[in-house]
């Protein structure tokens, strides 16, 4: 089946400093990525839509200049948390949609997620 | 609009009886449907999806779901539980159009006792 990688796994930074998170398609070409957040005991909540080769469609109440959203090519997406606070903390995980077997049913394949804590 | 609801924040069964997770969804469209789960510290894994055929899906690990247009519902079951089975499981919508996002109900948590 279709499998996405996320990297890191696991990142711990300061407050005030930048990280960076990728999202890859491993086997397939991935025209339409998403992001969500996830806070814990929680359900997932869809931060953006990220499109290849144009600006990524973000959900209301999401600040898009803090949550920068990169789709550079058909495999890989970045989610870029700028200017981190603990607030930001959370579980980020990606999604990709596989546009060969994109079958009415919008099958998409999830990344085993980012944990990200601010200190 | 879509919505979903997860009727059960927590569910508790004992290992080898039936599980029950309630999903209502509401959808201007004709939906597609879907339930994940999501072990502890792991990836959310595809159980099984609805996309307009057969109303009485079968997924993995024995789990199988019900689409009922006429209850807006699309409850998961499984006939006897496996303490494997222990994970926060997601009912999940979406409408079909191009482009959409899924659209997450707010997760089930089943215990599994021996």
């Amino acid at each position: 089946g279709a499998v996405v990688s996320q990297h890191p796994s696991w990142v711990i930074c300061k407050s005030g400093t930048s990280v960076k998170i990728e999202c890859r398609s491993l086997d397939f070409q991935a025209t339409t990525m998403f992001w969500y957040r996830q806070f814990p005991k929680q359900s997932l909540m869809l931060m953006a839509t990220s499109n290849e080769g144009s600006k990524a469609t973000y959900e209301q109440g999401v600040e898009k200049d803090k949550f920068l959203i990169n789709h550079a090519s058909l495999t890989l997406s970045t989610l870029t948390v700028t200017s981190a606070h603990p607030e930001d903390s959370s579980f980020y995980i990606c999604s990709a949609r596989d546009p060969i077997k994109g079958d009415v049913g919008e099958t998409q394949y999830f990344g085993p997620g980012t944990r990200l804590l601010v200190l | 609009a879509q919505s979903v609801t997860q009727l059960d924040s927590h569910v508790s069964v004992s290992e080898g009886t039936p599980v029950l997770l309630r999903c209502n969804y509401s959808s201007s469209y004709s939906p597609s449907l879907f339930w994940y789960v999501q072990h502890p510290n792991k990836g959310l894994q595809l159980l099984l999806k609805y996309t307009s055929a057969a109303t009485l899906v079968k997924g993995i690990n024995g789990f199988e779901a019900e689409f009922k247009k006429s209850e807006t519902s699309f409850h998961l079951t499984k006939p006897s539980a496996h303490m494997s089975d222990a994970a926060e499981y997601f009912c999940v919508v979406t409408d079909n159009q191009a482009g959409t996002a899924l659209i997450f109900g707010k997760g089930t948590t089943l215990s599994v006792s021996s």
